[in-house]
């Protein structure tokens, strides 16, 4: 099946412990994405990248790091949590601009 | 600051009704648009994408695109209490990179009631 999985679903950590959200697609989508959702601010769009070693910045990078060593994989780091980072989160890969993601089904994080 | 806008919603519609949702965006020199279906604790899934002017129609979903007035809208025909649901627009923003970034706009939030 087609799909984009990331893990773990849910997290509660505390403020500065380092982690790790991991994404993997099984589509071989050159574009892959990281999304938070929160209340009233819809869908913002963390970091995106364009094939394996070629990573941009979105609209709220800060906070985060990102790594693409393979295409399949595109995890996002959070090298210290802080509660303003209490989100939803989104992995979302395409096969090419303009064709429209494929979303993972969400991390629910909550830093404490 | 680039935006898409959406009416927030709640959009009741009785069944078999059309929905007809929209979204207006800031950037002219966007190119692709997308309409997202996201259920109420799930991920968004991909209903439609437009390119050109016109209308596009796949099943009961057709989207319009007027790009002259920066417009983009869904209708939903004969609708059912399962397309109850939060609906996001999504638009490409050219920028100055070669990736055209997608900024999703808030959502609207339908609900078909029986």
């Amino acid at each position: 099946e087609a799909q984009v999985t990331q893990n773990p679903r849910y997290l509660i950590t505390v403020t500065g412990k380092k982690l790790t959200v991991t994404c993997s697609q099984n589509m071989n989508h050159e574009y892959m994405s990281w999304y938070r959702q929160d209340p009233g601010l819809g869908l913002r769009q963390i970091y995106y990248s364009m094939n394996v070693e070629v990573t941009d910045k979105g609209d709220v990078p800060e906070g985060y790091k990102v790594s693409r060593k393979e295409k399949r994989n595109f995890p996002l780091i959070l090298e210290s949590p802080s509660p303003n980072q209490t989100s939803l989160y989104f992995c979302a890969s395409s096969v090419q601009e303009g064709y429209g993601y494929t979303f993972g089904s969400g991390t629910r994080l909550t830093v404490v | 600051q680039k935006e898409v806008e959406q009416n927030s919603g709640p959009l009741s519609v009785p069944e078999g009704a059309i929905a007809s949702l929209n979204c207006t965006y800031s950037d002219r020199g966007s190119q692709s648009f997308f309409w997202y279906r996201q259920y109420s604790g799930k991920s968004p899934e991909l209903i439609m994408f437009i390119y050109s002017n016109g209308d596009k129609e796949d099943g009961r979903f057709t989207a319009q695109l007027n790009k002259a007035s920066q417009y983009v809208s869904l209708l939903i025909r004969d609708s059912q209490p399962s397309d109850s649901a939060t609906y996001l627009c999504a638009v490409t923003d050219p920028g100055s990179t070669s990736y055209d970034k997608v900024i999703f706009g808030p959502g609207t939030s339908l609900s078909v009631i029986p």
